[in-house]
């Protein structure tokens, strides 16, 4: 058990419709960061957020947000959804914003299905 | 041409085998990490680095810049080492960097 939660495990929606994945990172965390991965495109790094502030940001696209809260968990918002937005979403935490060296801490994933 | 790519792509092997699992890519970096899927999808950090190698229990991790690869090693590899390994390189510059991630490499152990 990393620490790291994420919910809902399992979503499943209709193309078109929104949803709302939520992360809470480990205790003392203060970075969060986000990731999509589907069968065809396999890891992609989407957007870090540390202490509130957008730290950097990956292949996130235009119809996805995310945000970060002062009780420091974290919400990534998927809109229009389409059939290619199928994939797993995992939130991943660490202790400070140096992502070349502060180890992640990696949730279960939220597997997000489109039908 | 991926800018990360690992070899092999799958990979099986008997109890007690030293594995090896590389990576290559093709723009300058500034770190490399590896990771570990396990067959339930959990995934966890195990290196960082961005010069020379480093260990933990049976794993090392090599880099060599001027190559652009590194590879992982597993010695005395057992049933619980099966897994999904992927390596993700780091480019920093300025306020943002960007994060690529390979393919993966599926080991199974067998017993």
């Amino acid at each position: 058990d990393s620490g790291v939660t994420q919910t809902p495990k399992h979503l499943i929606t209709a193309t078109g419709q929104r949803v709302t994945l939520r992360c809470s990172p480990r205790s003392g965390d203060l970075s969060v960061y986000w990731y999509q991965q589907s069968l065809d495109q396999g890891l992609q790094f989407l957007i870090q957020y540390y202490n509130g502030e957008e730290r950097a940001k990956g292949n996130i696209l235009e119809r996805f947000s995310a945000q970060q809260f002062p009780d420091l968990h974290s919400e990534l918002n998927l809109s229009s959804l389409e059939l290619g937005d199928s994939a797993l979403y995992f939130c991943a935490s660490s202790v400070g914003t140096n992502i070349r060296t502060d180890t992640q801490y990696f949730g279960p994933g939220t597997r997000l299905t489109v039908l | 041409k991926n800018e990360v790519e690992q070899s092999p792509q799958n990979l099986t092997a008997q109890e007690g085998e030293f594995i090896t699992i590389n990576c290559s890519y093709s723009v300058g970096i500034s770190a490399l990490h590896w990771l570990q899927q396990h067959p339930g999808g959990g995934i966890v950090s195990l290196f960082m680095l961005s010069s020379g190698k480093k260990k933990h229990g049976r794993l090392i991790a090599t880099i060599n810049i001027q190559e652009k690869h590194s590879s992982l090693h597993i010695t005395a590899s057992h049933p619980r080492d099966s897994a999904v390994y992927i390596c993700a390189v780091l480019n920093s510059g300025g306020s943002n960097y960007k994060l690529t991630f390979g393919k993966g490499t599926l080991l199974t152990v067998n017993p």
